[in-house]
Parts: structure tokens; sequence; C-alpha cells
């Protein structure tokens, strides 16, 4: 079983549309990164979030840690075609583990 | 700077053969850190080397090893290859081991079990 529970797994949508993705778990974290990856290449960090209830914003990306720090989500804004990828959520407890992620697709 | 460098970007071997695939981390970084990213899931931590000790070990067989070299460079080896051994292999690199640093990730190895 996944410690991080992401949701939804897939989600294609249309430029110029908002979107909110999940990240979910039953356990507490210190931190939780978001990580976007393309294809053929690695993860690239986004963002970590740290403090319960921390809201972090990254031009139309705004990730939001939850006030139990259990869960966090990522908002876009009026997404563009150059946002798709997989999303995936992650924790380092000195190795990463990473939920399964959230397949964007961005339609011009 | 160069980023994580990964070597071969794809391979293709048949169950049962052995493989090595190579990383050289950020210049600097002396943790290195591999993973495992089958089609559909996120990446799968298989190990941590950092100053050429072995600092974690994920849920893999014994058929999976590694090593760092004094150039914090790093191997993964994958012995007796199965046909779920097919993944994309991600090579992570940090300044320290630790859970406050921030990895970077190379592009990864393709690698076909056929």
């Amino acid at each position: 079983t996944q410690l991080l529970e992401q949701s939804p797994q897939f989600l294609s949508i249309q430029e110029g549309e908002n979107l909110t993705v999940y990240c979910n778990s039953s356990s507490v974290f210190s931190s939780l990164q978001w990580y976007r990856q393309e294809p053929g290449e690695g993860p690239v960090l986004l963002v970590t979030v740290v403090t319960g209830g921390e809201v972090k914003k990254l031009k139309r990306l705004t990730f939001q840690f939850g006030d139990a720090r259990k869960d966090s989500s990522l908002h876009i804004t009026a997404a563009q075609p150059g946002d798709t990828g997989l999303y995936l959520c992650a924790y380092n407890n000195n190795d990463m583990r990473f939920g399964a992620g959230t397949r964007l697709t961005v339609k011009p | 700077d160069a980023g994580v460098t990964q070597s071969p970007t794809h391979l293709i071997k048949t169950r049962g053969q052995h493989v090595t695939l190579r990383c050289s981390p950020i210049s600097g970084h002396k943790s290195v850190s591999w993973y495992q990213q089958v089609l559909g899931q996120g990446p799968q931590f298989i190990f941590q080397y950092y100053e050429k000790e072995e600092r974690g070990r994920g849920n893999f067989p014994d058929r999976f090893s590694a090593r760092q070299f004094p150039n914090y460079s790093s191997e993964l080896n994958v012995n007796a290859l199965l046909l779920g051994d097919s993944a994309l292999y991600l090579c992570a690199s940090s300044s320290h081991g630790g859970d406050r640093n921030t990895q970077y990730f190379g592009p990864g190895t393709r690698l076909t079990v056929l």
C-alpha cells in the first residue's frame, strides 16, 4: 500500500482551466515535497512545505500543507500546455518516498 | 554546471543477464541515491550512498547492488534480470545525506528486459 495516496490518477483539461490535485496520508510528516516529471526526464523539485497550514505560491501554482501535516494539495490556475507532466508528492526520511503521481495533460 | 548524468540512456537486455548502470552526481555532491520507476508509478527507493558508505536500502532483492566510488560517482548492478525489472532507473544526488537535503535527479536509464 502507498503511504502517500495521490488523486486523481489522471487529469486531462483544456488550456485556461483551473485544477487541484491531492496528496493524502494517514501519517504525519515533518515536510512534504512536490515534484514535476516530464517524459524522458527525472523529477524536478517544485516546492517543500514544512509548516501545517502553510501556503506557498510559485507563479500559477499554489501549494498547501494541511493543518495536521497529513495531506497537501497543488492548485494550478489557468493551466497551460507546458504544465503537462506527472506531479509527484514525496516525503524525505533519508530516503525519498513518492506517491504514484497525478498525470496531467493540458490540451491547447 | 552539469546536472546529474546517467548512462546509458536506454538499454535492452534478456532475462537472466546482468546490467550495470552508471551515475555521475553534480559536482560537489557527496550523496547518491537510486530509484526504480515502473510505468504508471512513482519512483521507488533502492539505495542511498554517502561518502562511499551505504546509508539506506529499500525493499529490493539481493540481485540489486550498488557502490559509490572515490569521485562520488555510482554504479547500480542488477543480476539475473527478470521481466519485472523493466523500468526507468533514476539516480539523484544531494550535497549530503539527511532529510532536508534537496535531491537532484538525472534523466534516468530506461531498461527493457525481454
